[in-house]
């Protein structure tokens, strides 16, 4: 089992509709939970991080972590064709201690709004 | 401006012959990792450093190399590249452990 899922898509949403997108983590000493955007040839941008158990909003995102379902998911609301990219969803978990915590992600789903 | 810039943004070389990819950061982070991204694997990280003089390795280190003799820099050193390195390389710090990591513009490696 890989320790972050994605679904990889493509997922296809009309503009202005809400796009809604999941990840599944395996290491319940997850810690940390990060939704990155990235274009075709560009680097990963960060959109959302959250901590904590709920809902963690940002203008038109919505960021939800279930850590006793090991689920974190993304929604954009009011989608629109310039949020079509891939979404990476990316993970901590702390070893312990001052152990770094490394970073892993997911393999991406990408998302397409269609005008 | 607060960045990450890696170079060069594009290489093409030959197998065997040694290359470094260089990295560097402007934002006093402790944290800098390098990963790379292939179609259908996402990113996988290669190598990370806690600070100078600390490097550890990723998921996938074999034919990499690394060091961190200054906080700002991380090169990525391929003693022998072969095809199956050529792929997407992108480098990024952070300040802390769990917090946001900034990432480089990336470096396209083909190795023919």
């Amino acid at each position: 089992q890989k320790e972050v899922e994605q679904n990889s898509g493509p997922l296809s949403v009309p503009e202005g509709a809400i796009a809604s997108l999941n990840c599944t983590y395996s290491d319940r000493g997850s810690q940390s939970f990060f939704w990155y955007r990235q274009y075709s040839g560009k680097s990963p941008e960060l959109i959302m991080f959250i901590y904590s158990n709920g809902d963690k909003e940002d203008g038109r995102f919505t960021a939800q972590l279930n850590k006793a379902s090991q689920y974190v998911s993304l929604l954009i609301r009011d989608s629109q064709p310039s949020d079509s990219a891939t979404y990476l969803c990316a993970v901590t978990v702390n070893a312990g201690g001052t152990s770094y915590g490394k970073l892993t992600f997911g393999q991406g789903t990408i998302l397409t709004v269609h005008p | 401006e607060a960045q990450v810039t890696q170079n060069p943004r594009y290489l093409i070389t030959v197998t065997g012959k040694k290359l470094t990819v260089t990295c560097s950061q402007n934002m006093n982070h402790e944290y800098m990792s390098w990963y790379r991204q292939d179609p259908g694997l996402g990113l996988r990280q290669i190598y990370y450093s806690m600070n100078v003089e600390v490097t550890d390795k990723g998921d996938v280190p074999e034919g990499y190399k690394v060091s961190r003799k200054e906080k700002r820099n991380f090169p990525l050193i391929l003693e022998s590249p072969s095809p199956n390195q050529t792929s997407l390389y992108f480098c990024a710090s952070s300040s802390e452990q769990n917090t946001e990591a900034f990432f480089g513009q990336g470096t396209r490696l083909t190795v023919v």
